[in-house]
């Protein structure tokens, strides 16, 4: 059974930078999983921030970029301001039509 | 701007059925493939099923194949998943969503709450 794995909890100081990760339970994550990374702030409904591994979502500042980092897919948030306390979820394309999310980071801005 | 707005839910008993619908406008509807995905209460994100633009495709998670079933009707901006046989671990929000391409979600609706209880 495919799990993709992140990290329950972060905590980051504002302004600070935090990475996220994306992992597999067997084998790495490449560019051919075509990671993509959610938002979901207390009480909303998810925002798409980056897809394509790297690529930013239409409004989604900067401070926001996606990677690949060793064996994993990645979410860098530079420059934390408040407002990115939410949880977030990777999401990986498995081929045959079906998509895994991981478990969600949650990420606490303090 | 893209628009999603679900309907549908409620409180269902195990074994029942409920159809969600979901409303897409400001963007062509026909030409882009959709998603469900649902979150159980206190729970993360799920994929459930997607539906190829045309509707000739359509893919499940295995943990609802044979009982939900995810349709379109592209006359009238509409998407659709059928819930039968429900169990108790189907209660989640229900969220539709249209594709964002490279085999991502683009943008998402409100959700609606389905609740399976006896």
């Amino acid at each position: 059974q495919t799990v993709v794995t992140q990290e329950p909890s972060f905590s980051v100081s504002p302004g600070g930078t935090v990475t996220l990760t994306c992992g597999l339970n067997s084998g790495s994550v490449s560019t051919g999983y075509y990671p993509s990374w959610y938002q979901q702030a207390p009480g909303q409904a998810p925002r798409t921030l980056i897809y394509n591994t790297n690529t930013r979502s239409s409004g989604v500042p900067d401070r926001f970029s996606g990677s690949i980092l060793g064996n994993k897919a990645a979410l860098t948030i530079t420059g934390a301001q408040a407002d990115d306390e939410s949880d977030y979820f990777c999401v990986l394309y498995m081929g045959s039509g079906i998509w895994v999310f991981g478990g969600g980071t949650k990420v606490t801005v303090l | 701007q893209v628009q999603l707005v679900e309907s549908g839910g409620g409180v269902v008993q195990p074994g029942g059925s409920l159809r969600l619908s979901c409303a897409a406008s400001g963007f062509t509807f026909t030409t882009y493939g959709m998603y469900w995905v649902r979150q159980a209460p206190g729970k993360g994100l799920e994929w459930v099923t997607f539906i190829r633009y045309d509707g000739r495709d359509k893919y499940y998670t295995d943990s609802v194949k044979g009982r939900l079933t995810i349709s379109r009707d592209n006359s009238k901006n509409m998407l659709f998943l059928q819930m039968d046989s429900l169990r108790l671990e189907d209660t989640a929000v229900y969220y539709c969503a249209k594709d964002g391409g490279t085999y991502s979600i683009g943008q998402w609706g409100q959700g609606t709450l389905v609740t399976v209880s006896s």
